[in-house]
């Protein structure tokens, strides 16, 4: 139990243009999910928290009108990359947990290639 | 802000022998402290996490101890195996954003020698 889904796994577009992340959660409702980039030989960090049906909280220094994140339901979460750089290229990550529980549950990651 | 320091950046055993990884983490109202082991290009997977209530935990051959006092928790993998070679992350969960997210220190890059 407890699969959260990412799709797409790979993805390369040219810069300027827009890209769509997708997080779902296959057998369990996400209360919370959260959106995390890992550069490579790095660590995980947090870009924002979402709860379904509200807007997202942004981590200091992450432009909420750069990467627009979409919570409209228990099962998904989306993540769009707005007029993407290539300094935007990294692995993208989202996790999600249900309730009150405290373990998060990762996706498999996207990997963002901006030319 | 919150912070999570974890030490070593990189750790080399001989297969059989025991790897030890530390973490501290600056806000003292933290309660859960999760361990997470990450391959190359993978998603990384919880190993072991213990709660702010529980002083020791143990699966097999891995272990997390905690110590509240001086806000340090770490990981101990014993008769380590090659398969065992990964990036090691910990976590705490701040108080600020409702215990919610998880703050991640650097990692450690653990190799296990045959």
């Amino acid at each position: 139990g407890a699969v959260v889904s990412q799709h797409p796994s790979r993805v390369i577009c040219k810069s300027g243009t827009s890209v769509k992340i997708e997080c779902r959660s296959l057998d369990f409702q996400a209360t919370t999910m959260f959106w995390y980039r890992q550069f490579p030989k790095q660590s995980l960090m947090l870009m924002a928290t979402s709860n379904e049906g509200s807007k997202a909280t942004y981590e200091q220094g992450v432009e909420k009108d750069k990467f627009l994140i979409n919570h409209a339901s228990l099962t998904l979460s989306t993540l769009t990359v707005t007029s993407a750089h290539p300094e935007d290229s990294s692995f993208y990550i989202c996790s999600a947990k249900a309730g009150s529980s405290y373990e998060q549950y990762f996706g498999p990651g996207t990997r963002l290639t901006v030319t | 802000g919150e912070n999570v320091e974890q030490h070593p950046s990189t750790l080399s055993v001989q297969e059989g022998d025991s790897a030890v990884i530390k973490c501290t983490y600056s806000d003292s109202a933290s309660n859960y402290f999760p361990w997470y082991k990450q391959e190359l290009g993978k998603r990384p997977q919880l190993i072991i996490d213990i709660r702010s209530n529980v002083g020791e935990k143990k699966d097999q051959r891995i272990a997390v101890t905690l110590n509240k006092t001086a806000k340090h928790f770490s990981l101990h993998i014993t008769e380590t195996q090659p398969e065992d070679s990964a990036v090691y992350f910990c976590a705490a969960t701040p108080f600020s954003g409702g215990y919610n997210k998880l703050i991640f220190g650097a990692g450690t890059r653990l190799a296990v020698h045959p």
